[in-house]
Parts: structure tokens; sequence; C-alpha cells
């Protein structure tokens, strides 16, 4: 199926720890983002890379660091977690320029306990 | 910096009735998206607009476009349950980094 897709789709953690998500897409597109959610709703860009350079860094602390090893992934790593890192974190993708939507993938429900 | 507005941020209503949401955006935007996300799943693309006076309509969803008046509209006739659902717009400032603003998302529940 041609999709976005992250892994993994819930992860349950403790203060303090490290951990990473992941992103893959197949539909060829030159462009991928991440995104924060939070409980009520609001979306927040965090990142976005075109072609393996960023070309959005939003102002997110810098325990948050995304890395993308080519066009089709985009990772994100996360130091030492905090309370408030608690969300849902959704990975997108889309052509470079032009108008076409954004595609999202499922996201991952971060849980800091 | 734009700004984008939804009004109202929830909205509950009666299976079969027509009701429309709100999305004023206050400087130029060169595109307005309408995104549709159901509980704990996915955002999925309903609409593009690009242009003054652009109309799109899928199924029981309209929305369209006016640039002058800074506003975009997604209407919803004879709505039923299956709608139930929180709908964004998001516009995006000119230029090719496709940063979107995003609205507060309008949460709509259809009720029998």
């Amino acid at each position: 199926d041609t999709a976005v897709s992250q892994t993994p789709k819930y992860l349950v953690t403790q203060m303090g720890n490290d951990k990473s998500i992941k992103c893959e897409q197949n539909l060829g597109h030159d462009t991928m983002y991440w995104y924060k959610q939070d409980s009520k709703k609001f979306l927040k860009i965090m990142f976005s890379y075109n072609n393996k350079e960023l070309i959005i860094n939003e102002t997110v602390p810098n325990r948050f660091s995304p890395k993308s090893p080519d066009k089709a992934h985009l990772n994100l790593h996360i130091n030492s977690l905090e309370l408030g890192d608690s969300a849902v974190y959704f990975c997108a993708s889309s052509p470079w320029g032009g108008n076409s939507p954004l595609h999202f993938g499922n996201g991952t429900r971060l849980t800091v306990t | 910096e734009l700004k984008v507005e939804q009004n109202p941020l929830f909205l509950s209503m009666q299976e079969g009735k027509n009701y429309t949401i709100y999305c004023n955006y206050s400087t130029t935007s060169d595109r307005l998206y309408w995104y549709r996300q159901d509980p704990g799943k996915s955002l999925e693309s309903l609409f593009v607009l690009l242009s003054n006076g652009a109309v799109k309509q899928e199924g029981r969803l309209m929305a369209s476009l006016d640039t002058k008046a800074r506003l975009s509209t997604l209407h919803i006739t004879a709505a039923v349950h299956d709608l139930s659902a929180t709908y964004f717009c998001a516009g995006s400032n000119a230029g090719n980094n496709r940063k979107l603003i995003w609205g507060l998302g309008t949460s709509l529940a259809v009720n029998p």
C-alpha cells in the first residue's frame, strides 16, 4: 500500500528516557514533516525536510532532533523526555512546491509518565 | 504572520440539518486546505482551494474560498452521523516551504 507509515503507534515511557519515532513514505514525495498534536488537538509544525535538507525548524526544544537519512525517511529522536512531551506526533509528506495536500501517517501517541 | 481562526470550535447538530464552519485568516494565504480527523485517527485531506471564488464539493460537504474577505467555509448539507469528526482548515504563506498554519479545529457531533 502507498502510504506514510510511522512506528511505533504507541510509546509509553518514563521521564528522562530517550526515544525515537520512525517515519517512512513510499509516495515518492520530496518533503517530509513532523507535527505535534496536543491534547486539545492543536497541530503544530515541528520540522520539515526537503530531500534530506532541513527547511522548517520551529521553536522546538533541542531535545528533539530530526534525522532524514534519505528523502523517504524522517525520524524523530527525543532526549530526556518530559511530561509535557506527551502528545500525538504525526509524520506527513508532500511533493515539493505545488499545492498538493499533505499526506499524514497514523500518528504515534507518546505518553511520558 | 498568518493566523487562522475557525469557528465554531464545537458543533452539535441533528441529522438532516445544514450547517457551516467558518475559517478566517489574517493575511494573504495562497492556498487553503480542509482536513478531517476521526477520533484517534490520522488527518485526511478533503479540499484544496487555490483561487478566489473556488468551490469544491464532495458528497455532503462543500468548501468555498473568498480571498477578499479572507474567509473559507465548509458547508454541511443534510448531516449524517458519519460526518462526526474534527475538521481543520489550514492556510499557507506564499513560498515553497509548505509551512501550513492550522486552525484549532471544529469538533462536529451529528446526533440522530
